[in-house]
């Protein structure tokens, strides 16, 4: 069984960055691709950008692009999310999830989140 | 790239259907078969209920249904229980701007 598990809340400056991780377990890490999806206080989800961890290739929503690094290290069955230049916007929880390999193009395994709150 | 739109609440008593809307634009929703619902309880990560607009993974109950017509996509939950409580999340695929979500649906169960 399929296991993403990420790191631990974070609490960072306006105009700072945060990296957060996500390490995979069971199934074939570089086969599928791995998405990071937000979900701010209250709100809805939205979704971040995603890696093909096999190529490491990278595709960004257009209002992260510049600010947002999304990387893997095959070596460990991780994947990172790395976003610069903090907002207090950018408090939110931090989700990773991988592609499904049975569903079509949707997302059958999350991680638990990872809060980041930005604050003076 | 917009969100896809949902009605921000929907409810209904125990046994009876609730539908959410998912409206989005050609460029999304309406051009793709790829459209997906999520059920995510408070404090959970989301869990998949549909996809390809109208398919359930294992394990779903078949009370939970999809459907598309044009820009907008529809989930129904039927014979809704007090564990369908939670929060609902349509997701589209957009091409190659990957994907967008929607604005999200609390449903209550009175």
């Amino acid at each position: 069984q399929v296991q993403l598990v990420q790191s631990g809340a974070e609490v960072t400056k306006p105009g700072s960055s945060v990296k957060v991780s996500c390490k995979a377990s069971g199934g074939i890490f570089h086969r599928f691709d791995i998405t990071w999806v937000r979900q701010a206080p209250g709100q809805g989800l939205e979704w971040m950008g995603g890696i093909i961890p096999v190529f490491g290739t990278t595709n960004f929503a257009q209002k992260f692009q510049g600010r947002l690094t999304i990387t893997v290290d095959g070596s460990t069955s991780t994947a990172y999310m790395e976003l610069n230049s903090l907002k207090s916007e950018d408090t939110a929880m931090y989700y990773c999830a991988r592609a499904s390999e049975t569903y079509g193009r949707s997302f059958d395994f999350w991680g638990q989140g990872t809060l980041v709150t930005v604050s003076s | 790239q917009s969100a896809l739109t949902q009605p921000p609440s929907a409810s209904g008593s125990p046994g009876q259907s609730v539908t959410i809307s998912c409206t989005g634009t050609s460029s999304d929703l309406g051009g793709y078969n790829s459209v997906s619902w999520y059920q995510q309880h408070p404090g959970k990560a989301p869990k998949l209920l549909i996809y390809e607009v109208t398919k359930r993974p294992s394990g779903v109950p078949d009370r939970f249904s999809g459907s598309k017509s044009g820009n907008t996509a529809s989930l129904t939950v039927s014979g809704l229980q007090a564990e369908d409580e939670a929060d609902y999340h349509c997701t589209s695929y957009a091409g190659n701007k990957g994907f967008v979500f929607g604005t999200g649906t609390k449903v209550t169960v009175l």
